[in-house]
């Protein structure tokens, strides 16, 4: 059974960049198969698709946020990782790492970890 | 991008009852429209994909049905524990959620 368990500083200051991790147990990124993907949520909020990575590399973003987002992978540590840029409060947000596009690249996305709050406050 | 219209926004419904979500496209995304449930303080659990298709434990009360643009989550039977937030998610192209419909006791 696939794990996934974000990790990163809870608390962020305005303009800096936010870095969290996902690291996945229980399967392997580089076997393929899968998008790794990034959600956020804000407080009492709907979800909100940030952007995936397969394990070749390939991104795709949210075009409301691609400026400002990197997502990478570490496929020798089985982990991925975003980087968001120029925080502000309005990245206020629970951030969930999962796993997706089981089945194909038009898949669901299956496994969830448990989610990280990050708060933008100097 | 496509956009996804989910309605109602919250409903209130007793156990027993049969409750109806519906999410639109934007645009015909085949049958490429997945159900999550969240509970407070909890990761979204995916409860159908494919339009139609049960994800394994899922109880049978849940069923997905629609194609095209318009697909329908029914909840037949509502039990206590499905009181929750139900979204519905496009995987056609890249990813997009719903809004959210929030399933409230009466």
């Amino acid at each position: 059974q696939v794990q996934l368990q974000e990790s990163g500083p809870g608390l962020v200051k305005p303009s800096q960049t936010l870095s969290l991790t996902c690291n996945v147990s229980g399967g392997s990124i580089s076997s393929g198969g899968y998008y790794w993907t990034w959600i956020r949520q804000h407080p009492g909020k709907g979800l909100e698709w940030i952007g995936y990575i397969y394990h070749t590399g390939t991104t795709y973003y949210n075009p409301s946020l691609k400026s400002r987002i990197t997502i990478s992978v570490d496929t020798s540590k089985n982990q991925f990782s975003l980087r968001l840029t120029s925080v502000t409060a309005a990245d206020t947000a629970l951030y969930y790492c999962a796993r997706d596009a089981r089945g194909g690249y038009s898949g669901p996305t299956d496994h969830w970890g448990q989610g990280i709050l990050v708060t933008v406050s100097s | 991008d496509i956009q996804v219209t989910q309605s109602p926004s919250s409903l209130s419904a007793s156990v027993g009852d049969r409750v109806t979500i519906t999410c639109r496209a934007s645009q015909s995304i085949s049958r490429f429209l997945n159900w999550y449930q969240q509970k407070p303080g909890k990761a979204p659990k995916l409860l159908i994909y494919a339009a139609s298709s049960l994800e394994s434990g899922v109880p049978s009360r849940f069923s997905g049905s629609g194609s095209g643009a318009d697909f329908t989550l029914t909840i037949s039977n509502l039990q206590p524990e499905d009181f929750a937030t139900y979204y519905c998610q496009q995987s056609y192209s890249t990813r997009t959620f719903g809004q959210g419909t929030k399933v409230e006791i009466k």
